[in-house]
């Protein structure tokens, strides 16, 4: 079973700031598998990036997703207000058809 | 708009069942895969189950195999989630979420429904 690790839980960063936000993996997993969500208090999670690099639709061009083999990140460029959330990257093993979701990256002010 | 509505979330004992239902709106249900992702109450994420387009796939996380069901009926664009032998440690929001025409992510998710248990 592979578990993905978000270190640290918690990110204190400012307004107009770089965050970038780390996902290990516990073994080496297909990019192609790799995604992340953004998570607002009391909201639905939504969709950010796919496939470890693509920008869902609608997402805009300051989230930005990257990595290989076990360690990926999502960067965001600048920080906007509306970007303090939680973050969460997952992983689809399709030789078993299970999921599995990283425990998450509270970006703070 | 492309829209899913979960339903059935209650207050329910230990050891008792509940029933969750998730309406889809706004696209073809039948060809997308289906899942259930839950989140206790101030922690994350955690997927629960899935059932492929047909509902001839299906896969659990290992703490609800054996109690939870999934299936689809996809003449009523709804999927269920049968949940038995409720454990207080399954108390979260349960959400249902569509894969995004490929496997790897969820795109679509509704609202949630709380289900609590407790005596």
């Amino acid at each position: 079973e592979i578990v993905l690790t978000q270190s640290p839980g918690t990110l204190a960063l400012s307004p107009g700031e770089r965050a970038t936000v780390p996902c290990r993996a516990s073994q080496s997993v297909s990019s192609s598998y790799l995604a992340w969500y953004q998570q607002k208090p009391a909201q639905t999670p939504t969709l950010l990036i796919y496939g470890a690099s693509n920008r869902a639709s609608g997402i805009p061009d300051r989230f930005s997703g990257s990595g290989s083999g076990t360690d990926f990140t999502l960067t965001i460029s600048r920080l906007e207000p509306e970007d303090f959330a939680v973050y969460y990257c997952q992983h689809y093993d399709p030789s078993s058809r299970t999921w599995t979701f990283g425990q998450g990256t509270k970006v703070e002010v | 708009e492309e829209q899913l509505v979960e339903s059935g979330g209650d207050l329910v004992q230990p050891g008792g069942s509940l029933r969750l239902s998730c309406a889809a709106s706004g696209f073809l249900f039948g060809p997308f895969w289906m899942h259930w992702v839950r989140q206790a109450p101030g922690k994350g994420l955690v997927w629960v189950a899935h059932i492929n387009s047909d509902g001839t796939t299906i896969r659990y996380a290992d703490s609800v195999k054996g109690r939870f069901t999934i299936s689809r009926d996809n003449a009523k664009n709804t999927l269920y989630l049968q949940m038995n032998s409720l454990r207080a440690e399954d108390t979260a929001v349960y959400y249902c979420a569509r894969d995004r025409g490929f496997p790897d992510a969820f795109n679509i998710w509704g609202q949630g429904t709380m289900v609590t248990v407790s005596s």
